[in-house]
């Protein structure tokens, strides 16, 4: 079982430019958590994702941040035109089922965007 | 909504001293209560979890916390550390149905 995955490690982006995260997350697992790291911030919770559905978007910017966890594929969060306050890094968790905490969540490793 | 405080953003310890960090959780519901494990350059890894039952609960490499549901609290502790557990700790709480939140986090420092 090859975890939680997520690409790019570490991303690099001009200000107005997009940047796209991708997560695949454990086989079996079908709800997907994105949390972004800041400095002294801790982890901030972005948004869930179920197939084809977004389940909670409460920690989701307004503008320029978008998600999607398509039918087949990666889930993907979409960060257009990046300005440097959203340089950071952003992690990508895995569940197999919300109502069942006795699994927790799996973590990615993280993309470390840094916005130039 | 619930929301979990790190009371200490920074703690240095000596090796094989004995360390407690802190947690307090603030919900109107009943919640889970992890903690999590992140050495530099990496994901979290799940430490320890309270879901039910016992309100002190261990993790194989020697850490424990204790769950106080009149103090809101979860703390974790440890009777000796190593170097090698110098990283960051952080406390989470959970709602069924709604995702994980997290505290800041904790750097235990540990030197030699």
């Amino acid at each position: 079982n090859a975890g939680v995955m997520q690409n790019p490690r570490h991303l690099v982006r001009r200000r107005g430019q997009e940047a796209r995260l991708r997560c695949s997350p454990m086989k079996g697992h079908s709800h997907v958590y994105w949390y972004r790291q800041l400095p002294e911030e801790g982890l901030k919770f972005m948004v869930y994702l179920q197939k084809e559905n977004i389940i909670d978007e409460s920690g989701m910017p307004k503008e320029r941040f978008s998600a999607e966890f398509p039918k087949e594929g990666p889930s993907i969060l979409r960060i257009q035109q990046v300005v440097r306050g959203d340089s950071a890094a952003y992690f990508c968790a895995s569940s197999p089922l919300d109502g069942d905490a006795n699994y927790g969540y799996t973590f990615g490793s993280g993309t470390r965007l840094t916005v130039v | 909504a619930q929301s979990v405080t790190q009371l200490d953003s920074q703690v240095p310890v000596f090796e094989e001293a004995p360390v407690e960090l802190r947690c307090n959780y603030s919900s109107s519901v009943s919640v889970y209560l992890f903690w999590y494990v992140q050495y530099p350059n990496q994901g979290l890894q799940l430490l320890l979890k309270y879901l039910s039952g016992s309100t002190l609960v261990e993790s194989i490499n020697g850490f424990e916390a204790e769950f106080n549901k009149s103090q809101t609290s979860f703390h974790l502790r440890k009777p000796s550390v190593h170097i090698s557990d110098t990283a960051e700790y952080f406390c989470a709480v959970k709602v069924p149905g709604t995702a994980l939140i997290f505290g800041k986090g904790t750097t235990l420092s540990v030197s030699s």
